[in-house]
C-alpha cells in the first residue's frame, strides 16, 4: 500500500461547527504532516509529527488542533473556523531517516480534503 | 527563512516540445531538491529529486538540474505530452535542520495540441 488516504474529500461547516479531518497511511512512515493550501498557492507547512509526537507546529491558530492516535493515523480537529481558513488540506507522510545521501524527505501526499468555512 | 521561487509562473508548449521548468532558491545550507506536480483535484506527486552532490539526474523524460553556485534548479520535461498539464513546484530542505519541505510558488504548465 503506497497511498495517503484522506477523509472526508469535502467539508462544509459553519464558523461554530466542530468537525474533523482524517489521514491513514500504511507504509510504515514515522513522520506526517498537515499542509494547507489555498488555490493557486503552494502548500504550506502547519504540523509535522515524528514518532507520534508533534514536532513542528508554525505558529497555526489554535482553533486548529491535531492529533497523531497512533504511526498510521493523523488527525485535524476544527474548531471555530473563520471563513479564510477555507483550503485544500493535504496530509502527508515520509520516512524519517536524516542526511543528504539517505533521500529522507520524498514526502507521500494524500489527495486533500477540500474544507469550506462558510 | 527559506526564500523559493520560481521565474515564470505560467508555461504553454505544443505537444512533442521539450518543457524547461525553473526554480531560485535563496538558502546555501538547502541540500535536497524535489519536484512534484499538482493535477487538479489532486495532491502533489513526486516526480524526480536530487542532493547537492550532483548536478544533473535524470528519470523517464524528466531532467532536474543543479545549480548551486547560483543556487537555481530546473526540471526539463521531454516531449511534453498533455498528461504532463499541471502545476509543478519545487521543494528544498536542509536535511540538517528539518525535514520539512518549503515549496516554491508553482508554475502552471499547459500543454496544447
Amino acid at each position: 500500500d503506497t497511498e495517503v488516504t484522506q477523509t472526508p474529500k469535502h467539508l462544509v461547516m459553519g464558523m461554530t461547527n466542530k468537525k474533523s479531518l482524517k489521514c491513514e497511511q500504511h507504509m510504515g512512515h514515522r513522520a506526517m504532516y498537515w499542509y494547507k493550501q489555498k488555490a493557486k498557492k503552494p502548500p504550506e507547512l502547519m504540523f509535522v509529527y515524528s514518532y507520534e509526537k508533534l514536532s513542528i507546529n508554525e505558529s497555526v491558530p489554535s482553533r486548529f488542533s491535531p492529533e497523531c492516535p497512533n504511526s498510521s493515523l493523523l488527525n485535524l480537529h476544527l474548531h471555530a473556523l473563520q471563513p479564510e481558513d477555507s483550503a485544500l488540506y493535504l496530509c502527508a507522510s515520509s520516512q524519517l531517516r536524516t542526511g543528504v545521501a539517505s533521500g529522507a524527505n520524498v514526502l507521500t501526499f494524500g489527495a486533500g480534503s477540500r474544507l469550506t468555512v462558510l | 527563512g527559506e526564500s523559493v521561487g520560481l521565474h515564470l509562473p505560467t508555461l504553454s508548449v505544443q505537444e512533442g516540445d521539450n518543457s524547461i521548468i525553473n526554480c531560485a532558491y535563496s538558502n546555501s545550507a538547502s541540500d535536497y531538491f524535489i519536484w512534484y506536480k499538482q493535477e487538479s483535484g489532486k495532491g502533489p506527486q513526486f516526480i524526480i529529486d536530487i542532493r547537492s552532490n550532483m548536478d544533473k539526474r535524470q528519470g523517464q523524460r524528466v531532467t532536474v538540474l543543479l545549480n548551486k553556485t547560483v543556487k537555481h534548479l530546473s526540471l526539463q520535461i521531454a516531449a511534453t505530452q498533455p498528461g504532463d498539464s499541471a502545476v509543478y513546484f519545487c521543494a528544498v530542505v536542509n536535511s540538517n535542520s528539518g525535514y520539512a519541505l518549503n515549496f516554491g510558488k508553482g508554475t502552471s504548465l499547459l500543454v496544447t495540441p
